[in-house]
């Protein structure tokens, strides 16, 4: 069974620092992983997605993630905050099914 | 492209009445899904349509719930009796295939008094 943990329910940064999202995955076969953000009030965005190949993930808004086996994890990152990436972000695994991590509320400080 | 549409954004009823809530998946998207997302917490699947077949309901509450997607395009979810631990945000997703990204739409927000 394919399982994903979130560390951190909360993280703060202040704008032009580096954001780093925690995600560890659990999964029996080799894993498809995503990150999502979700906006108030709305659905959820796809930021970038891992099945195979290149380990290092480019996605949207200049957000990345690497994918490390032998770690099991798939931290999300942002070399430099904005305000506007304030959001809950969700990383999720894919086996017959998507499965989501509880999530994580950014907060990003002027 | 246009996105998933759901209606209504928001709901409230009392505990026992009865809802339903629609999906509109994006066009040629075979499957479809319904996912539950309670305050604080990530997004559960609740069942995934492939084209207008069941393909996963093993989380969805049968004594309560039940979704169909007639003719494999929209979709309607409906909850009867609804219970206060209803309360929460019913997405829709739709991707091409079964292993494609998934779409969401912006979710309708049900509150059970």
């Amino acid at each position: 069974a394919q399982s994903v943990t979130q560390l951190g329910s909360h993280v703060s940064v202040s704008e032009g620092a580096l954001v780093l999202l925690r995600c560890n995955y659990s999964s029996s076969v080799p894993p498809y992983l995503f990150w999502y953000v979700q906006y108030p009030n709305q659905g959820l965005q796809l930021l970038l997605k891992y099945t195979t190949g290149a380990t290092l993930v480019k996605g949207i808004n200049g957000f990345e993630a690497e994918f490390k086996k032998s770690e099991t994890s798939f931290h999300l990152t942002k070399p430099s905050a904005h305000m506007s990436d304030a959001a809950e972000y969700f990383c999720a695994v894919m086996g017959g099914k998507l499965i989501f991590g509880t999530g994580t509320r950014l907060q990003v400080f002027p | 492209e246009a996105g998933v549409a759901q209606s209504p954004r928001y709901k409230i009823i009392e505990k026992r009445q009865s809802v339903a809530f629609w999906c509109n998946p994006i066009s040629g998207h075979a499957t479809l899904y319904w996912y539950q997302q309670i305050l604080g917490q990530g997004p559960k699947l609740l069942i995934q349509f492939q084209n207008n077949g069941v393909v996963d309901d093993s989380q969805l509450p049968k004594d309560r719930f039940s979704a169909e997607r007639l003719k494999g395009v929209d979709s309607t979810l409906k909850i009867q009796p609804a219970k206060l631990e209803d309360s929460a945000v019913y997405l829709c997703a739709s991707s091409l295939d079964q292993g494609s990204p998934l779409h969401f739409g912006n979710g309708t927000r049900l509150t059970v008094t």
